[in-house]
């Protein structure tokens, strides 16, 4: 079992250009969840896919974030026109049942410059 | 307010001594988590406790719903032991969870 992937580890992107965040969960999850911790806000509710469905994205900035889980082996974050507020850790994490023990990825390191 | 307070913000300590990290919530609780992550690291599970005590080597979780907390207690501490740790709570909407700000923990040899 290769635990929840996500790539990259780390993307640098320049002010406007579009950030897309990839996860693998473990095979056999039905639910998969997407955090953003910062130093200053902690971790942070993103959005949350039950058997590939979107379930909750209240934790999504609404204009240029999007979350999509086009098959139960992989989900995606993208952030159209990056800011630098939008530097961060973007965790994945997945879970047999919603809210048992959560596994995480490594994180994506994002870095807007 | 916020849902999930730990405390205390961040504790050192010398190698062997214990620590009792403490967890308060203002919400229906349907699931608690302990986490622990190394700085730059992933978050690694601890435990899943929503009620009772656990168990795991020098780690002990102990969540008491009635009174809103929950505390994971720390034995003979090593430098190992260093890194954050994080309670997160599943409320009403129990897939939903709500991390705290962890509690920084440095282990002097």
């Amino acid at each position: 079992n290769a635990g929840v992937i996500q790539t990259p580890r780390h993307k640098v992107t320049g002010k406007g250009q579009e950030a897309t965040l990839w996860c693998e969960p473990i095979s056999g999850h039905s639910a998969v969840f997407w955090y953003r911790q910062t130093i200053v806000q902690g971790l942070e509710f993103l959005t949350y896919f039950r058997n590939q469905a979107p379930i909750d994205d209240s934790g999504m900035p609404k204009e240029r974030f999007s979350a999509q889980m086009p098959n139960q082996s992989h989900s995606t974050l993208k952030i159209q026109s990056t800011q630098p507020q939008d530097s961060a850790v973007y965790l994945c994490a997945s879970s047999f049942i919603s809210a048992e023990t959560l596994y995480f990825g490594s994180g994506t390191r994002l870095t807007v410059l | 307010g916020q849902q999930v307070q730990q405390s205390p913000a961040s504790l050192v300590l010398q190698e062997g001594e214990n620590a009792e990290l403490q967890c308060n919530f203002s919400t229906s609780l349907n699931s608690m988590q302990w986490f622990y992550q190394r700085p730059g690291g992933s978050l690694v599970s601890l435990f899943y406790n929503p009620s009772g005590t656990k168990h795991s080597g020098r780690l002990t979780s102990t969540t008491v719903i009635k009174e809103r907390r929950s505390s994971l207690h720390i034995s003979s501490s090593q430098t190992t032991d260093s890194g954050t740790y994080l309670c997160a709570l599943g409320g009403t909407n129990a897939y939903k969870v709500i991390f705290g700000k962890g509690t920084h923990l440095h282990v002097l040899p």
